[in-house]
């Protein structure tokens, strides 16, 4: 029973460039969310989508910042014209469609560079 | 203020203490109530979660849990150097859409 699978892993873009980061749920998980961890500090939430909807936005930023999770296929976190403040650990975590006490299940991240 | 606060510590206790981790939350109507220990460079996981006024005992983990005070707490008796590792409290808000984090703490057992 696979976990939530992140890749890649390890990302290294330069200003301006695009990133896409990949969130795979565990099998039989409907629900994503995408946070963001700076270091030393928590995890900021940043989006909640079930298929094809997004439930709440509210920690994304305004601009260059989007999220999906199409009907096939991984949910994606999308940042365009990435800048230096973008660098960090983006966490994908999953729960079950089962009410609101929802257990998260992270995948391991994806550490995003931007020189 | 914060929605949920934690001592970001570190927090040093000797091998075979007890550590008591704490954490407030400001949303009254949260109902769900998570610790999540992450080690360094690794993602969080769940190790305890907790929705009724009271403790919870797993092992050598207890969460505690006062709703009036918006309170909960974290006990890890016989604490082992494997401990250490950075507590995460978290919070579904109202609603039950998201959950929050808190800064965490940093926990240190010394051998």
């Amino acid at each position: 029973n696979a976990g939530v699978m992140q890749n890649p892993r390890h990302l290294v873009r330069r200003r301006g460039q695009e990133a896409r980061l990949r969130c795979s749920p565990m099998k039989g998980h409907s629900h994503v969310y995408w946070y963001r961890q700076l270091p030393e500090e928590g995890l900021k939430f940043m989006v909640y989508l079930q298929k094809e909807n997004i439930i709440d936005e509210s920690g994304m930023p305004k601009e260059r910042f989007s999220a999906e999770f199409p009907k096939e296929g991984p949910s994606i976190l999308r940042i365009q014209q990435v800048v230096r403040g973008d660098s960090a650990a983006y966490f994908c975590a999953s729960s079950p469609p089962s009410g609101s006490n929802e257990k998260l299940f992270f995948g391991s991240g994806t550490q995003l560079s931007v020189l | 203020q914060k929605e949920v606060e934690q001592n970001s510590g570190p927090l040093s206790v000797p091998e075979g203490a007890i550590a008591s981790l704490n954490c407030t939350y400001s949303d009254r109507g949260s109902q769900s109530f998570f610790w999540y220990r992450q080690y360094s460079g690794k993602s969080p996981e769940l190790i305890m979660s907790i929705y009724s006024n009271g403790d919870k005992e797993d092992g050598r983990f207890t969460a505690q849990l006062n709703k009036a005070s918006q309170y909960v707490s974290l006990l890890i008796r016989d604490s082992q150097p494997s401990d250490s590792a950075t507590y995460l409290c978290a919070v579904i808000v109202t609603g039950g859409f998201k959950t929050i984090f808190g800064a965490g703490t940093r926990l240190f057992v010394k051998a």
